[in-house]
């Protein structure tokens, strides 16, 4: 079965500095990989998510991940973060038909 | 993507009672699942929501507590039975289709506490 560990429960991080939330799958033969981010008191929205072709992926709002399947490692990146960007985001691995979601990451931007 | 509605969004009801959540959705959808997001959690997958035949459950969950309905492919209820203090949760309705290209659409979500 997949499985998803997202390695940081909690980013403190200032305003305009860069950030990486960092995630790990589990092997397995071919992967769907997804990050999606929860602002407060709201559901859930799709940031990016890789499928197959480019190791590198844009989403919205500025934000990128790369596939690396040599580390099974989908990290999430942004070279600026704003105060808006004061969310959970959460690492999903598809499997069967469902998401199954890691931990999540509380992302805290300061001013 | 799909555009989906979710109806309580926020909830307080008394234990031993049953609250029943709406999730509509603006086109029909190959694939209806409800999660729950327990306080300070990520999100943990009840079932699948299958039209016209009884949902699949995961392991933990069971219908009598959180029976399931889909009517067609645009719609879905989940009910929570008996509530204690423990049902107290985010409870999200998601939808994809056949292709999943898109990605998986996620309701707003019903904010439930149980007094």
């Amino acid at each position: 079965a997949q499985s998803v560990t997202q390695l940081d429960s909690q980013v403190p991080v200032f305003e305009e500095a860069p950030v990486e939330l960092r995630c790990n799958y589990s092997s397995s033969v071919s992967v769907y990989l997804f990050w999606y981010v929860q602002y407060p008191n709201q559901g859930l929205q799709l940031l990016l998510k890789y499928l197959s072709g480019s190791t590198l992926v844009k989403g919205i709002n500025g934000f990128e991940a790369e596939f690396n399947k040599s580390q099974t490692s989908f990290h999430l990146r942004k070279p600026s973060v704003h105060i808006s960007d004061t969310a959970e985001y959460f690492c999903a691995v598809y499997q069967g038909g469902k998401l199954i979601f890691g931990q999540g990451t509380e992302l805290s931007v300061k001013p | 993507s799909a555009v989906i509605s979710q109806k309580p969004s926020r909830d307080i009801c008394q234990r031993g009672t049953s609250l029943t959540i709406q999730c509509q959705v603006d086109s029909q959808v190959t694939m209806m699942f409800w999660y729950r997001q327990q306080p300070g959690q990520s999100l943990t997958l009840i079932a699948t929501a299958n039209q016209g035949s009884e949902a699949t459950y995961e392991s933990g969950f069971v219908i009598d507590k959180f029976p399931i309905s889909r009517p067609n492919l645009t719609f879905s209820t989940l009910t929570v039975s008996n509530m204690s203090p423990e049902d107290s949760s985010i409870y999200l309705c998601s939808v994809t289709d056949r292709d999943r290209l898109y990605g998986y659409t996620f309701g707003s979500g019903t904010r439930l506490t149980v007094v």
